[in-house]
């Protein structure tokens, strides 16, 4: 069964930084497209970032420079390292896989919370 | 960067049914996908590449184009099916998903 587990969530400073988990089982995130996509509060869904199966990276503008993603092959687990943090990023941030390149989100985790306030 | 245009709001009866437009510039030389997102969980995909449906999604659930819009169709509207909806493309240009500001379906 597929399955996918974010955690790391949590309340941050502006200006502060958190790395966001996605932890995944029933298949291999190597082989596949790993998004990241976030919805803040009465707005609605923001795609964040993605990784590509051969280790390509890509960003939505407002956050190119401020966030990065990666993955661990070995722990099945793909990150979202956040840094500079802004209160426009509070949003809830949701894991997604992609079978190919245009393909559609298939499966999603069940989201983690990230508020940024002083 | 690619931009996709949705309703804010649509409402409908229970039995009749629901139409979601989806604009964007040249949007039939893209694959369209559409999810339904409920308060407090996450979004599941109920149409893919324009028209199909993943396994367990009701027959009810349909995709189609007409000019430069994709359409999203809910027929014989259930008040379950009271949710926001999104359209949501790639856009090879930049690499980046693109999603639809959503859609609030309200069930009267």
């Amino acid at each position: 069964e597929v399955q996918l587990v974010e955690s790391g969530g949590g309340l941050v400073q502006p200006g502060g930084s958190l790395r966001l988990s996605c932890a995944a089982s029933g298949f291999t995130v190597s082989s596949n497209y790993m998004n990241w996509v976030r919805r803040a509060p009465g707005k609605g869904l923001e795609w964040v970032s993605v990784i590509y199966s051969g280790g390509d990276t890509y960003y939505t503008d407002s956050v190119k420079g401020r966030f990065t993603i990666s993955r661990d092959n070995s722990k099945n687990t793909v990150y979202l390292q956040m840094n500079s943090l802004r209160a426009e990023d509070t949003a809830v941030y949701y894991c997604a896989r992609n079978y190919d390149i245009s393909g559609p989100a298939f499966y999603w985790g069940q989201g983690t919370l990230v508020t940024v306030s002083s | 960067s690619y931009v996709l245009t949705q309703p804010p709001s649509v409402s409908v009866a229970p039995g009749q049914t629901a139409r979601i437009i989806c604009g964007g510039d040249n949007i039939a030389t893209k694959s369209v996908h559409w999810y339904q997102q409920k308060p407090g969980q996450a979004p599941v995909l109920v149409v893919f590449d324009d028209s199909d449906r993943p396994s367990g999604i009701p027959e009810r659930f349909s995709g189609s184009y007409s000019e430069n819009t994709a359409t999203l169709t809910i027929s014989r509207v259930e008040a379950g099916d009271e949710a926001d909806y999104f359209c949501q493309v790639w856009d090879s240009n930049s690499d980046h998903r693109v999603f639809g500001g959503g859609t609030k379906l309200t069930v009267l």
